[in-house]
Order: structure tokens, then sequence, then C-alpha cells
């Protein structure tokens, strides 16, 4: 069983701040992808990663890939209150499975 | 467009009930899955299809019984159910390409509830 482990797994802020959840594993990926999920909605995809040591950036957010594809790594730069939610990452495999890591629920004050 | 729609958005059921959840999607994705989802838990997998074929049931009780009508379609037809069975129910897709990039796309999913 591939496990991802997700960190930290709740992150209470205040509006403005800095933060890093990370998503670490011992096995390899073929890609791996950041979703957040906003309560008893779907869970919409923020990106996918496929090249180990890429960085990808979306506004404020910066995925990273780790260069042996084990890990990943999502920073948010001066979160807002919109940015509250639970963000998942899940490591993709060949076998057309995806293994989910338990998640990291964010929230962020005004 | 990467949408998937899930029918309906919540279901009230009891024990006694036949129910079926529906979902679609017009990507041409080839893999289809079912999940279900507790609140504040990652999402579960319960079942995949590939190629309109089941490829994979994680031991999911009988009660839970999934059907793929053409590579558009999958439903998850419900009967007999239990209480612990509420949850968030979601269903995803994926091109389904083994090796590939396969980045698996959500629905809004459907929130039941059994009585």
């Amino acid at each position: 069983t591939q496990l991802l482990e997700q960190s930290p797994q709740f992150l209470s802020i205040q509006e403005g701040e800095n933060l890093t959840v990370y998503c670490n594993s011992s096995s390899v990926f073929s890609s791996l992808q950041w979703y957040r999920q906003e309560p008893g909605e779907g869970p919409v995809l923020l990106v996918t990663v496929v090249t180990g040591g890429e960085v990808k950036k979306l506004k404020r957010l910066t995925f990273q890939f780790g260069d042996a594809r084990k890990d990943s790594s999502l920073h948010i730069t001066a979160a807002q209150p919109g940015d509250t939610g639970l963000y998942l990452c899940a490591g993709a495999t060949n076998a057309g499975k995806s293994t989910f890591g338990d998640g990291t629920t964010l929230t962020v004050k005004p | 467009d990467t949408e998937v729609t899930q029918t309906p958005k919540h279901l009230v059921m009891g024990m006694t009930n036949k129910k079926s959840l529906k979902c679609e999607q017009h990507m041409g994705h080839r893999a289809m899955y079912w999940y279900k989802q507790k609140a504040k838990k990652p999402p579960e997998l319960m079942f995949v299809y590939s190629y309109e074929k089941l490829s994979i049931n994680e031991s999911v009780p009988s009660r839970f019984s999934p059907e793929c009508p053409n590579s558009s379609l999958l439903n998850l037809h419900l009967h007999a159910l239990q209480p612990e069975d509420s949850a968030l129910y979601l269903c995803a897709s994926s091109q389904g390409w083994m090796g590939g990039i396969d980045t698996q796309y959500f629905g809004p999913g459907t929130r039941l509830t059994v009585l």
C-alpha cells in the first residue's frame, strides 16, 4: 500500500500570513495532484505536477514536486479568508488508483 | 470543459429503500470512479471503471452496486443501506491512460443520509 503523509493536519492562521503544507511518501508517483475542497462540495483540482523538481505557480499558490517524485509542497503567500478549506494531495500510480493524503484543514481568519 | 455532474445533490433514504446515484461526464474520459467521503477525511475509493469495465472493487459491501451503461455515465445503486453509510459520495473521471498523467476530476458529490 502506498501511503501519503500530509502535514499539518490542521492550520489556523491570520489573513496575510504565509503557510506551507507538505505531502511525503516513500513511494514514487507518476504524477501528483493538489485539490481544494469546501464542505459539502467535491474536491477542485488546483494543479498536477509530473516532473521531478517541477515548480508551478497559481497566483499566490506555489507547488513543488520533489526531485525523486516522492514528496510535494504547497506554499500560500499572504493567505486570504477565501483560501479556507480542506487541501488534499493525491499521488497517482500506473495502476489506475490515486492515493490521498489525510488532508490539511486550513482556516484563515480575517 | 472539465465538468463532472452528479445527481441528486442531496438524498435521504430509509434502510429498506432502493435508490440510485448518477454521474455524467462529457470529457471523453475512459476511467470513472466512485468514492465515499466522511467529514474532514480524504475520499475513500470504492470502485473504478476503466473502458466501461469494472477494474477495481475495494471490497465494498454488496448493498452498493455500480453500473457503467456507457463511457459517459456511471451509476451507483443503493439497497438496504445502514446509517453508517451516510456520507458524501463523489464521482470522478480521468483519461485512463495507463502509465500517463491520469488526473482525476471530481463532481460536486451527493450528500447521502440514511435514516
